[in-house]
């Protein structure tokens, strides 16, 4: 079965912090993977997306994830993060085998202090 | 851009009561989706649905819950008989066809509170 694990639960950083938030899965076939954002009391947004080709992909504000396919990882980054960012992250997998069912990870929640 | 549409935002139930959560899927989208996320844990998957019929649920997705498509546009969950662990965000989603890649859109989701 896949599953999605996020490292970290909880994430506290400076404003213009560099930011990384790993994401591992469990799946052994072919996969699409996804970070998705959540701001404070509203819903799921896509951030990025990886289905094939160039394994660096970038998203929407400045958002940038890396699938390492030997290492199961797709961790996200951004070179300098904003007050703004403060938000609950989530990784996602969906296999084409599995019937396309996407899977979230836990979520990690990311503070940015001004 | 198209966006998945859900009403209520926010319903207050007694224990007991059935309930009916709506959603508009987008458009041209064929894979319809329920996730559920109880406050402060993970997004969790229910139920997804193709071709007027369930294609997957998960084990949260008991005899207690339904879906139903009653007409082209409208896509619903029917909790029977709510429990006090039914309180949650529900999300409705809309995806295209896993030939493009199954990304699922969310809308806005549904607050229920079982009291």
């Amino acid at each position: 079965a896949q599953s999605v694990s996020q490292h970290n639960h909880h994430v506290i950083l400076s404003e213009a912090a560099s930011l990384e938030l790993g994401c591992n899965y469990s799946y052994g076939g072919t996969v699409n993977l996804f970070w998705y954002v959540q701001y404070p009391g509203q819903h799921l947004q896509l951030l990025l997306k990886y289905f094939s080709g160039d394994p660096l992909v970038k998203g929407i504000k400045g958002f940038e994830a890396e699938f390492i396919k030997s290492k199961f990882s797709f961790n996200l980054r951004k070179p300098s993060v904003q007050w703004s960012d403060t938000a609950e992250y989530f990784c996602a997998v969906n296999a084409r085998a599995g019937g396309f069912k996407t899977i979230f990870g836990a979520g990690t929640r990311l503070f940015v202090k001004a | 851009e198209p966006e998945v549409t859900q009403t209520p935002s926010h319903q207050v139930t007694q224990m007991g009561q059935e309930v009916i959560l709506r959603c508009v899927p987008i458009s041209n989208h064929l894979y319809f989706y329920w996730y559920r996320q109880i406050l402060g844990q993970k997004v969790e998957f229910l139920v997804s649905f193709y071709n007027n019929e369930i294609s997957e649920k998960s084990e949260i997705f008991d005899d207690q819950f339904s879906v139903e498509r009653p007409d082209g546009s409208n896509f619903t969950l029917k909790i029977r008989s709510t429990k006090l662990e039914d309180s949650a965000m529900y999300f409705c989603a809309s995806s295209e066809p896993p030939v493009s890649g199954n990304t699922i859109y969310f809308g806005e989701g549904s607050w229920l509170t079982v009291v």
